[in-house]
């Protein structure tokens, strides 16, 4: 099915532990985003890549890195992860933005 | 600030009972505002964009209108399915790229 798919579905890390999250893409799109969603705060935009050697800071980048593989990959790196960054991630693309985005299945991430 | 509110964050209806969920926003250079449906344990999946004061989209029970402040949802005669968080997000120009969601509305449909 085409879609936007996330590994791994679920992962703990111990403070200080690095991983990257891996995102990948069959629909073609140009754009790819990393957010994360905690309770209240809604979805906050980690980073983006606008298209295929392109890479932009969201509104909350500390702590992460990214980078876009080729057009279909786009992963997210923790180098030391902190009990700050316990949250759920959704990838996502689009192209253009105002055909909404699509939103893999999410990676729960722990860190203690 | 730019900003985005959804109310009311939590909505219980009986099967039938129609109701609307309400985002507002303070933003310029508004290029469209997008409504989402997430379900426990999943990502959001994309329902309508609109992009201008007065346009209105609808997919089955579900309605979205949109004015120069705020956004409807409308949800008529709900049924037990619909039951999910309902996200709106804005995409606006500000320099950077920027796209903000609201905190959203849990929706619970009781039979």
């Amino acid at each position: 099915n085409a879609g936007v798919t996330q590994t791994p579905k679920f992962q703990v890390l111990k403070t200080g532990q690095s991983m990257t999250l891996q995102c990948a893409q069959d629909m073609n799109h140009n754009s790819m985003y990393w957010y994360r969603q905690d309770p209240g705060m809604g979805l906050r935009l980690i980073y983006y890549s606008a298209s295929e050697g392109t890479t932009d800071k969201g509104e909350v980048p500390n702590g992460y890195n990214v980078s876009r593989l080729n057009k279909r990959e786009f992963s997210l790196r923790l180098e030391s992860a902190a009990p700050s960054q316990t949250s759920v991630y959704f990838c996502a693309s689009t192209d253009p933005v105002m055909y909404g985005y699509t939103f893999g299945s999410g990676t729960r991430l722990t860190v203690v | 600030e730019d900003q985005v509110t959804q109310s009311p964050e939590a909505l219980r209806l009986q099967e039938g009972e129609s109701s609307s969920l309400n985002c507002s926003y303070t933003v310029s250079g508004l290029r469209g505002l997008f409504w989402y449906r997430q379900d426990p344990g999943k990502g959001p999946e994309f329902l309508f964009t609109l992009y201008s004061a007065g346009e209105e989209k609808e997919k089955e029970r579900l309605k979205a209108t949109l004015t120069k402040k705020e956004s409807f949802l409308h949800i008529t005669a709900p049924k037990p399915e619909d039951s999910a968080t309902y996200l709106c997000a804005v995409h606006f120009t500000s320099g950077t790229y920027k796209y903000i969601f609201g905190t959203g509305t849990r929706l619970k449909v009781l039979a």
